[in-house]
C-alpha cells in the first residue's frame, strides 16, 4: 500500500522568506502523481502544485516550486517570498486512482 | 454554478442514527471520493467509485455505505452513527478517470455525533 509521510507537523517563517515543507512516499509503481494542497481555515482543499512522476522537470507554479526526488521517493515544496495568506494547513498526496494524503504540516507565516 | 457541492455544511445527530451526505457534482467526472478528516490523520479514504454502479472501499470504510446510481451523485451514509465517526468529511471529484487531470474538492461537512 502507498503512503505519504511529512515528518514536519508545524513549520514558521517570516514574510518574503522561503520556506521547504518535506514529504516523503513508499511505493512500488513507476507512474504516478505527486500533489501539494493547500487547506486555509476556511478548510476548502485548493491545489498548489501537481507533478508527473515521469517528467523529471520539477514543476513550478508562480512561488511554489517542488523538488521531486524520484528514487529517493521525495517530493518538498518550497514557498518563496512568504506572505501572509500563505498560512495554512499543506498536505502532500500521491495518486494513482484515490488521493493518498499525509497528515499535513502546519504553516504559519509572520511579519 | 458547475462544480462540486456537498450538503450539508453541519450536521449533529444522536449515536445510532442514521445519516446521510450529500455530494453532487456537474462535470460528469467519472471518479467520485469521500474522505474523512481528523486532527493528526491528515484526509483519509473512504469509499471511492469509478463509475456509476462501481464503488469500492478505501482506507477506513467501516461503519459506512455508499451508492451511486448516476454520475453526478454519490451520497455518503452512516447507518448508525457513532462517536467515533464524527469527523469533517469531503467529496472530490476526478475527470477523465486519470489522476492527472487532478482532483476537485467539495467545501466540506462537519458532521457531530453526540
Amino acid at each position: 500500500a502507498q503512503t505519504v509521510t511529512q515528518s514536519q507537523p508545524e513549520m514558521s517563517v517570516q514574510e518574503a522568506e522561503t520556506v521547504t515543507l518535506s514529504c516523503t512516499y513508499d511505493t512500488s509503481e513507476s507512474d504516478y502523481y505527486l500533489f501539494w494542497y493547500k487547506q486555509p481555515p476556511s478548510r476548502q482543499m485548493i491545489l498548489v502544485i501537481r507533478q508527473e512522476a515521469y517528467k523529471q522537470q520539477n514543476a513550478t507554479e508562480n512561488r511554489f516550486s517542488v523538488n521531486f526526488q524520484k528514487a529517493a521517493k521525495s517530493f518538498s515544496l518550497k514557498i518563496s517570498d512568504s506572505q501572509l495568506g500563505d498560512a495554512a494547513m499543506y498536505f502532500c498526496a500521491f495518486a494513482q486512482t484515490a488521493l493518498i494524503f499525509g497528515k499535513g504540516t502546519t504553516l504559519s507565516v509572520s511579519s | 454554478d458547475a462544480g462540486i457541492t456537498q450538503s450539508p455544511r453541519y450536521k449533529i445527530t444522536e449515536t445510532g442514527r442514521q445519516v446521510t451526505l450529500m455530494c453532487h457534482q456537474t462535470w460528469s467526472h467519472s471518479y467520485m471520493f469521500w474522505y474523512r478528516q481528523d486532527l493528526g490523520h491528515g484526509l483519509r479514504l473512504i469509499y471511492y467509485s469509478a463509475a456509476a454502479d462501481i464503488t469500492d472501499k478505501g482506507e477506513v470504510p467501516d461503519g459506512y455505505v455508499v451508492s451511486r446510481s448516476k454520475t453526478e451523485n454519490f451520497p455518503l451514509t452512516l447507518e448508525s452513527a457513532t462517536r467515533s465517526q464524527t469527523s469533517v468529511y469531503f467529496c472530490a471529484s476526478s475527470g477523465g478517470g486519470l489522476p492527472g487531470y487532478g482532483y476537485t474538492f467539495g467545501s466540506g461537512t462537519r458532521l457531530t455525533v453526540v
